[in-house]
Formats: C-alpha cells, sequence, structure tokens
C-alpha cells in the first residue's frame, strides 16, 4: 500500500505527555490502530478508532481523528518510563482487503 | 487465554535454504495473518489464510507460501531464501477476516 508517515522519534520526561502523530493513506479506511512494539517482541494491541468516531478515550491514552486531513494521534497521558517502545499506527488497506497497512513507527524515549 | 503463539522463536539459515515458521491463533480465532518486519521497519503483510484458503496476497514471491490446518494454526514456508529474508516473522489472528489482528510474538530469521 502507499505509505503510512509517521515522525521516527519521540522523547519526553516521565509524568508529561506523550503525542505520537500519524497520516494516513485511506479515505476508506475504517478501522485506524495504534500497537506497541517493546524490544525483541511482537506487537501489541493498544487501541483502535472506528473511522466515525472524533475520538476514542481508554484510561491513559486518548485517540483523536481527523478524517479530512487523514491525520491519527495517540495521547498517553503521564507517560511512564515503561512506555518507552515503538509505536505504530496502522489501517486497513482496503485495496488488500483486510491487510493492515502499517507506518514505519515513532520510537518513544521516555526519560525520568 | 492463549495468545497467539509461534515457533521457533528464532532460527538460523543459510542461502538457498528452506525454512518453514508455525503459528498457532488466539483462542476462538480462524484466521491467520503473516507480516515481514525488516530492521527498523514497519510489519509488511504477506497473506492471510480463513478457511484453510489462502484469502490476500501481499507483494510477495511465490517463494512465500503457507497452509492452514483444520485447527486453524498456520505454517509459512519460504523457499530459496535470500539474505534479504532475514526478518521478524509476525502472525496475527483475529476472528473472522475483518476482525482486530492480535500478534504473536514473532520468530526472528536470519539468513547467512
Amino acid at each position: 500500500g502507499e505509505d503510512v508517515e509517521q515522525s521516527l522519534f519521540l522523547s519526553v520526561r516521565e509524568g508529561d505527555s506523550s503525542v505520537i502523530n500519524c497520516t494516513y493513506t485511506d479515505s476508506s479506511s475504517t478501522y485506524l490502530y495504534w500497537y506497541k512494539q517493546e524490544p525483541g517482541a511482537g506487537l501489541q494491541l493498544l487501541t483502535y478508532i472506528f473511522s466515525n468516531m472524533d475520538m476514542k478515550q481508554d484510561q491513559r491514552l486518548t485517540v483523536l481523528l481527523n478524517k479530512k486531513d487523514k491525520h491519527l494521534s495517540l495521547r498517553i497521558a503521564d507517560t511512564q518510563t515503561g512506555d518507552s517502545a515503538i509505536y505504530f499506527c496502522a489501517e486497513i488497506d482496503s485495496n488488500s482487503g483486510y491487510a493492515l497497512n502499517f507506518g514505519k513507527g515513532t520510537s518513544l524515549l521516555v526519560t525520568p | 487465554d492463549a495468545g497467539v503463539t509461534q515457533s521457533p522463536t528464532h532460527l538460523i539459515k543459510t542461502r538457498g535454504q528452506q525454512v518453514t515458521l508455525r503459528c498457532s491463533p488466539k483462542s476462538g480465532h480462524d484466521t491467520v495473518s503473516w507480516y515481514q518486519q525488516a530492521l527498523g521497519q514497519g510489519p509488511q503483510f504477506i497473506f492471510q489464510y480463513y478457511e484453510e484458503e489462502e484469502r490476500q496476497r501481499g507483494n510477495f514471491p511465490d517463494r512465500f507460501s503457507g497452509h492452514q490446518f483444520p485447527n486453524y494454526s498456520s505454517e509459512l514456508n519460504v523457499n530459496a531464501l535470500l539474505l534479504g529474508d532475514s526478518a521478524l516473522y509476525l502472525c496475527a489472528s483475529s476472528l473472522a477476516m475483518r476482525d482486530t489482528q492480535y500478534f504473536g510474538p514473532g520468530t526472528r530469521l536470519t539468513v547467512l
């Protein structure tokens, strides 16, 4: 599929909020996902949002969706050192049926 | 609740050899998708299996093939290995093709 774009790196201080941004490509995407990957591990599903929603909140996580600009963001409140990982944004690529189309990932570093 | 499992964890092969990777889906799931994640990249979709048939395929050569068994587990086979096949291979399962995908820990393949 075409490129899902994410900034590559983000560094925040412990206790601050983190905002990870993503621009996706397919205006017909029905679901958009955020996955977390710790070093040497698989992908952990964090949250997802349906395309008819603007916002979804799940404990410390807030997802915002701007369909007009095809922009998705993930806000992590009160970021902890355990949140340090790579975060992937993914859309369903309608050209490939139900395959996930991923960005390159944003590496989040949380410093004490 | 058993999550997605994959075996082996790590594998080292030489160019030209063949490899088989295995995946057991999350309990209750019937669809398995395979992804390749090169170092520093997001996962790339290889193919998806449902009802023991390949339903969708990404941009991968025929050297990549798969199988799904009646118990919904799946295998990924790669023939004539190339150095560029070195990657983390991720299996994801879902309840039906369009549902949210949950990932296993991956198999790290190194081709020398």
